[in-house]
């Protein structure tokens, strides 16, 4: 089965400081990506930061990066300089393709609160 | 910028009534899906559309559910006769390079059944 764990219901940073979301998944698949998504108060999803699993590298967007451990399943979020428009929940999911189609899986989210 | 739109924002109906929500995918998006997420818990995939059929449905996805791209533009989720479990924020995602795996989503609508 496809899951995927975030086992951070909650958190919260001071303004300016990092963070570190924590995320895990579970599939038997190897082609696959791996995502961030943003969700604040309006609802809608944004696109935060996306992973190839068969890259090694870590990818990085601006204050955005995340620590893919392929072996462990493992794909953590660090937010840097936190800002008060950070404030959302965020969402970890992947991506598997199957018979041509594909299905994003996502985790339950973490609600991140940036206080001043 | 680009974006997927979707209408109405909020819709709320009788149980047992039909409801269409409607989205307008990117334009030049050729995949395109529906996800729902009961408040308060993670999303789910409902199901995925290409080339004019459906290419995978969840179990969600059952009788009561259908989807369709009538005029080339709009990309449209009908459920027939709406139950109480409805109820929920529904999200429509389109893509437009498969390689890159990356779906854009449109703002939501939620579904109120009263």
């Amino acid at each position: 089965a496809q899951t995927v764990t975030q086992s951070q219901p909650e958190m919260s940073v001071q303004e300016a400081e990092t963070v570190t979301l924590s995320c895990t998944y579970d599939t038997s698949e190897n082609n696959y990506y791996l995502f961030w998504y943003k969700q604040p108060p309006s609802r809608q999803m944004i696109l935060v930061i996306r992973q190839e699993a068969y890259k090694q590298q870590n990818a990085t967007e601006n204050r955005f990066s995340v620590n893919f451990q392929k072996a462990a399943k493992s794909f953590s979020l660090k937010i840097s300089d936190s800002q008060l428009g950070d404030t959302a929940m965020y969402f970890c999911a992947f991506i598997i393709y199957q018979g041509g189609s594909e299905k994003l899986v996502f985790g339950k989210g973490t609600k991140l609160t940036v206080n001043p | 910028e680009p974006e997927v739109t979707q209408t109405p924002s909020h819709q709320v109906t009788q149980m047992g009534q039909e409801v269409i929500l409607r989205c307008v995918p990117i334009s030049n998006h050729l995949y395109f899906y529906w996800y729902r997420q009961i408040l308060g818990q993670k999303v789910e995939f409902l199901v995925s559309f290409y080339n004019n059929e459906i290419s995978e449905k969840s179990e969600i996805f059952d009788d009561q559910f259908s989807v369709e791209r009538p005029d080339g533009s709009n990309f449209t989720l009908k459920i027939r006769s709406t139950k109480l479990e409805d109820s929920a924020m529904y999200f429509c995602a389109s893509s437009g390079d498969r390689a890159r795996a990356e779906a854009f989503f449109g703002q939501g609508t939620r579904l109120t059944v009263v």
